[in-house]
């Protein structure tokens, strides 16, 4: 069974740069034309979806982050990484990896890593 | 961007009962919708996508429909295992997720 794993600093200061991980079990991101999204969860704005990977390299962003996020994949490392630039207290929250269920864009995520809490204070 | 409202927020229920939740888009999403399950301190379980397709191991006690903008997901009986969280999510544009409905003992 394919498992995700996130990881990277659990505290980060205000204004500066969140940058996470996720490991693939199965190293299977650069293959089965698969989609990987990074999903964060905060008690404040619940379940947010922060955007996506295409196999190709393709990159898909929320609006409201855009700005601000950058995701990757690294296929020697078989991770999923995220970057998301001058961050608030507001993103303080769990960021969980995760993978759609077919090759369609249109689809649910079916593989979610078991999440990374990540704090954001001084 | 489109929202996800969920009602109720707060469902009290006890063993065997026949739960409802409810989640409308604010504009049609036509059946690109998910339904999930959280407990405590875990990731989203999959239950329910593309409104009414149960996914691969889930009980079939749980059921969604409904297309549009109006969702729907049903458990027939509820179970000790079914007290949680459970959320709907749109992937028609982009992906946004309602706000959660917490199963709770009545």
């Amino acid at each position: 069974q394919l498992q995700l794993q996130e990881s990277g600093p659990g505290l980060v200061k205000p204004s500066d740069t969140l940058s996470l991980n996720c490991t693939v079990s199965d190293g299977s991101i650069s293959s089965n034309s698969l989609y990987w999204a990074w999903i964060r969860q905060s008690p404040g704005k619940g379940l947010e979806w922060i955007g996506s990977l295409y196999y190709s390299g393709s990159t898909y962003y929320n609006p409201s982050l855009e700005s601000r996020v950058t995701i990757s994949g690294d296929m020697s490392k078989r991770q999923i990484s995220l970057r998301l630039t001058s961050v608030t207290a507001t993103d303080t929250a769990v960021y969980f990896c995760a993978r759609q269920r077919t090759t369609s864009w249109f689809d649910a995520f079916d593989i979610w890593g078991q999440g990374t809490m990540v704090t954001v204070s001084s | 961007d489109i929202q996800m409202t969920q009602s109720p927020s707060t469902l009290s229920a006890s063993v065997g009962d026949r739960v409802t939740i409810t989640c409308r888009a604010s504009q049609s999403v036509s059946r690109w919708v998910a339904w999930y399950q959280q407990k405590p301190g875990k990731a989203p379980k999959l239950l329910i996508y593309k409104a009414s397709s149960l996914e691969s191991g889930v009980p079939s006690r749980f059921s969604g429909s409904g297309s549009g903008t109006e969702f729907t997901l049903t458990i027939s009986s509820l179970q000790p295992d079914d007290f949680a969280t459970y959320y709907c999510q749109q992937y028609n544009s982009y992906r946004t997720f309602g706000q959660g409905t917490k199963v709770e003992i009545k």
